[in-house]
């Protein structure tokens, strides 16, 4: 365990769902993201939070949602995805003004049928 | 954020030292290297990080040249659970982005 938890591991979802990826940190940190990883892909910085203000959205559709209650919790909304959207999506949190880099999480694995 | 180049993959025999070598020419002053590898279908896991100096911790060594323009990350002695795709990655100091390239990716073989 690396002090980031993302539920579920694992999802399937049809195109006219709407799921949401969680992400849990207890590390004390105070920045938060959301990476995507296609297949055979780089990770793909799609969104951060630092002190739970949205900092950066990398030109990622809005078929994706993030929200971040608090310091300690980030999501992933989603709604109407395509197939193409299928990816391991990791979560990382990190203490901003530090040199320690980033915590990731395990990933969750999106499906989109 | 400086651009990094790392050969696409490597072998390294079981037991052998691994060293993965990554090229940042256009690194600036306040570019610090660092390194996270990634396991199967796992998130990236940190391995070290430097500025100018070599570093060592119980994973791994990182030496950078001199001039900055290049690394090393050494894995003294490589066991099968070290198969996985390397990142070497130059991120500004206290709060640059980490930019992730292809990485490469090393077989450990017995």
């Amino acid at each position: 365990e690396t002090g980031v938890t993302q539920t579920p591991r694992h999802l399937v979802m049809g195109m006219t769902n709407k799921k949401s990826l969680k992400c849990e940190q207890h590390l004390g940190h105070n920045a938060m993201y959301w990476y995507k990883q296609s297949a055979k892909k780089p990770l793909e910085l799609m969104f951060v939070y630092s002190l739970e203000e949205r900092v950066e959205n990398n030109s990622v559709p809005s078929r994706f949602s993030p929200e971040c209650p608090n310091s300690s919790h980030l999501f992933l909304h989603l709604h109407t995805l395509q197939p193409e959207d299928s990816a391991l999506y990791l979560c990382a949190s990190s203490r901003q003004g530090s040199n320690y880099g980033y915590t990731f999480g395990s990933g969750t694995r999106l499906t989109v049928v | 954020d400086a651009k990094t180049t790392q050969p696409p993959s490597m072998d390294c025999a079981e037991g052998r030292a691994a060293n993965l070598p990554c090229n940042h020419s256009t690194i600036s002053g306040n570019e610090y290297v660092y390194w996270y590898r990634q396991i199967h279908s796992q998130g990236p896991q940190y391995i070290i990080h430097g500025l100018k100096n070599n570093e060592t911790n119980e994973m791994a060594s990182l030496i950078i040249t001199e001039d900055r323009k290049s690394s090393t990350l050494i894995l003294p002695h490589a066991t099968l659970r070290d198969t996985a795709v390397y990142y070497c990655i130059v991120r500004v100091d206290q709060g640059g982005k980490l930019i992730f390239g292809q990485g490469t990716e090393l077989s450990v073989k017995p």
